[in-house]
């Protein structure tokens, strides 16, 4: 499975933007990013996915490299409730399978 | 509500007894996921059903655990002659269908410490 690479942890002032990056070098063309978060003692839950056009929903945007090589996360406004791990994993599709191999992550501290 | 359910919640058992961990997911997905997740790692995937049968049952640390899905809805995790090892949160995950792209929807796992 192609790996992901994320800083393992965060900083970020409440009610300010947020930036988690992460690098997938190793990418194929079939491949999802995917991002899951996990708040304490919670599953993970869904935030964003995308291919190769950035992405926007009601919880983040997604900004992809042109060459797919890089993500990162943003979180427009970060709140109390957004410190969490933010998960980033590419989703091989060539398996035709939707099984995801998760990472460490990169904990988000948000301080008030 | 609608989520996935699993229960217990938390398990104490001791070393080499027989443990059962229950899996509802969502009304009407198709594929079940089973990941465990020990303190300060991601989670780490077990196997994956879709329908019935299981898919992929390639995280299955070894012959200890099975798991089954007999009518395509609720899962039992089941593992034997626990060790003090397999202490984690084993969290179960439903989508849709096994198509690439499905959100994956986790619930909130099973707490179980080998004593």
């Amino acid at each position: 499975d192609a790996k992901t690479t994320q800083p393992n942890s965060m900083e970020s002032n409440e009610e300010e933007p947020v930036h988690l990056p992460c690098n997938h070098s190793t990418i194929s063309g079939t491949d999802y990013i995917h991002w899951y978060r996990q708040l304490p003692s919670q599953g993970p839950e869904y935030v964003i996915h995308g291919l190769t056009s950035n992405v926007n929903n009601r919880m983040a945007s997604l900004a992809i490299a042109e060459d797919r090589k890089s993500s990162t996360l943003i979180l427009h406004r970060a709140t109390l409730r957004d410190a969490a791990v933010y998960y980033c994993i590419l989703g091989s599709y060539q398996t035709g399978a939707n099984n995801l191999f998760f990472g460490t992550g990169t904990r988000l501290t948000v301080i008030p | 509500g609608a989520g996935v359910s699993q229960t217990p919640s938390n398990k104490v058992t001791e070393k080499g007894k027989y443990v059962e961990l229950r899996c509802d997911p969502i009304s009407g997905h198709t594929a079940l996921y089973w990941y465990r997740q020990s303190l300060g790692q991601g989670p780490e995937f077990l196997i994956y059903f879709q329908g019935t049968g299981a898919a992929d049952d390639s995280g299955l640390p070894n012959d200890r655990f099975f798991a089954v899905r007999p009518e395509g809805s609720v899962s039992t995790l089941k593992i034997q002659r626990t060790e003090r090892g397999d202490s984690a949160v084993y969290l179960c995950a439903s989508s849709p269908s096994g198509a690439p792209g499905n959100t994956i929807y986790f619930g909130e796992g099973s707490w179980l410490t080998v004593v």
